[in-house]
């Protein structure tokens, strides 16, 4: 089964940047690579997600690795909000091939201190 | 835009007793939605997708008859949890996917329920 790895914690100070790593080494070439948060008894909220290429949007940057089999969550300037579990998930097709479901990690709970 | 709910946020019962959680797309039609299930400092473990209409699709594992899924409506669906045992306390999360619209791949997720069994 598709999974992903990565670290229990990082920290981070306010206004620097945050690289958060992920390995997916049993990822297929059909796979998606998402990035959701989670605050404390919330739901998660999507952050970012790609295939191949790197992504930017206004919350973050996706670094890809060539090979897929790693990725990075760069959060360019760290401010206290981003203080959440971060989860790098793979959107997988279903068993039934109708329908693509996500393969939840771990998830690396990230402290931003001020 | 994009916003689920979810009914109630906590809810306490007996052993024995059956639950009802509501998930509501508030803004949104959406064809699918997902119920998952987070033990704590655990992570989300997907139990059942849910297509308007029709049957919801378990995981492995997962008590079709345990946890009953009813989606009647673009904008509803519910699950209820059978004859609750302290095992099933956990935080339910539902998640929708919106029909028709860009980008069809983001989830939305509620905010969750706090289950507590007795």
């Amino acid at each position: 089964d598709a999974k992903t790895t990565q670290p229990n914690s990082m920290e981070s100070n306010e206004e620097e940047p945050v690289h958060l790593p992920c390995n997916h080494s049993t990822i297929s070439g059909t796979d998606y690579i998402h990035w959701y948060r989670q605050l404390p008894s919330q739901g998660p909220e999507y952050v970012i997600h790609g295939l191949t290429s790197n992504v930017n949007n206004r919350m973050a940057s996706l670094a890809i690795a060539e090979d897929r089999k790693s990725s990075t969550l760069i959060l360019h300037r760290a401010t206290l909000r981003d203080a959440a579990v971060y989860y790098c998930i793979l959107r997988v097709l279903s068993n039934a091939g109708n329908n693509r479901k996500l393969i939840w990690g771990l998830g690396t709970s990230l402290a931003v201190n001020p | 835009g994009a916003v689920v709910s979810q009914h109630p946020s906590r809810v306490i019962c007996k052993s024995g007793t059956s639950v009802k959680i509501e998930c509501r797309s508030l803004d949104f039609q959406a064809t699918t939605m997902f119920w998952y299930r987070q033990f704590p400092k655990q992570s989300l473990m997907l139990m059942a997708t849910s297509n308007e209409g029709s049957k919801a699709t378990y995981e492995q594992g997962v008590e079709k008859d345990k946890f009953l899924i009813n989606h009647a409506s673009l904008t509803l669906s519910t699950l209820t949890v059978t004859s609750a045992h302290p095992e099933d306390s956990s935080f339910y999360i539902c998640s929708a996917k919106p029909l028709n619209r860009s980008p069809s791949y983001e989830q939305y997720f509620g905010p969750g329920t706090r289950l507590t069994v007795t």
